[in-house]
């Protein structure tokens, strides 16, 4: 049963890169062929994607955050990351790992609450 | 961009069907899915490629896709499926989400 794991600092200043991992068990990213996801979702609000990565690097993003985004796979550490710099309040919520396959995404980690506060 | 449509909130007595839309342009060329999320939980697909069921899914989630509207409905709907409800597709290599419905059952 694939679970993953989102981990990283969970306060960062303004105008400064939003890091975060997530670790995958139970599955092998560098043999799936499904992509990896990451997800956001500020307090109180609805779901938005941010942008997947393929175990080759191949990646999609979302047109609204793509100037800011960076996702990466390591599957030597069987990690997929998400940087986004220059943040603002506005990019504080909870983010979510989560596999993507079939167009659809599943599982999802349990997520982790990330403040951008000085 | 693309945009997904769904109403707010949706009330259903227990044991009735409720039924969940989501509207976009030609959306019924696309494939649609479907999630839950409770408070304080991550989302769990309940519908994906239209209408097909994860394991573990009940029976009595069921999809269908056409047109501009994806729907989602609960047959016999329980107090455990109080939740909100996500949309989402896939359109011009980049996913996107439904503003999200709230399903309160009385």
């Amino acid at each position: 049963q694939v679970q993953l794991q989102e981990s990283g600092p969970g306060l960062v200043k303004p105008s400064q890169t939003l890091s975060l991992t997530c670790s995958v068990s139970g599955d092998s990213i560098s043999s799936s062929s499904d992509y990896w996801s990451w997800i956001r979702q500020p307090a109180g609000k609805g779901l938005e994607w941010i942008g997947r990565v393929y175990p080759s690097g191949s990646t999609n993003y979302n047109p609204s955050l793509k100037s800011r985004v960076t996702i990466s796979v390591d599957t030597s550490k069987n990690q997929f990351s998400l940087k986004l710099n220059s943040v603002t309040a506005a990019d504080t919520a909870v983010y979510y790992c989560a596999r993507d396959y079939s167009g659809t995404q599943d599982p999802w980690g349990q997520g982790i609450l990330v403040t951008v506060s000085s | 961009s693309y945009e997904l449509t769904q109403p707010p909130s949706v009330s259903v007595s227990p044991g009735q069907t409720a039924s969940i839309t989501c509207s976009g342009d030609k959306l019924g060329d696309k494939y649609a899915c479907w999630y839950q999320q409770k408070p304080g939980q991550s989302p769990v697909v309940v519908i994906y490629q239209d209408k097909k069921r994860p394991s573990g899914i009940p029976e009595r989630f069921s999809g269908f896709n056409s047109g501009n509207t994806a729907t989602l409905t609960i047959s016999g709907t329980q107090a455990m499926d109080e939740a909100d409800y996500y949309c989402q597709t896939w359109d011009s290599s980049s996913y996107v989400f439904g503003t999200g419905t709230k399903v309160t059952v009385l």
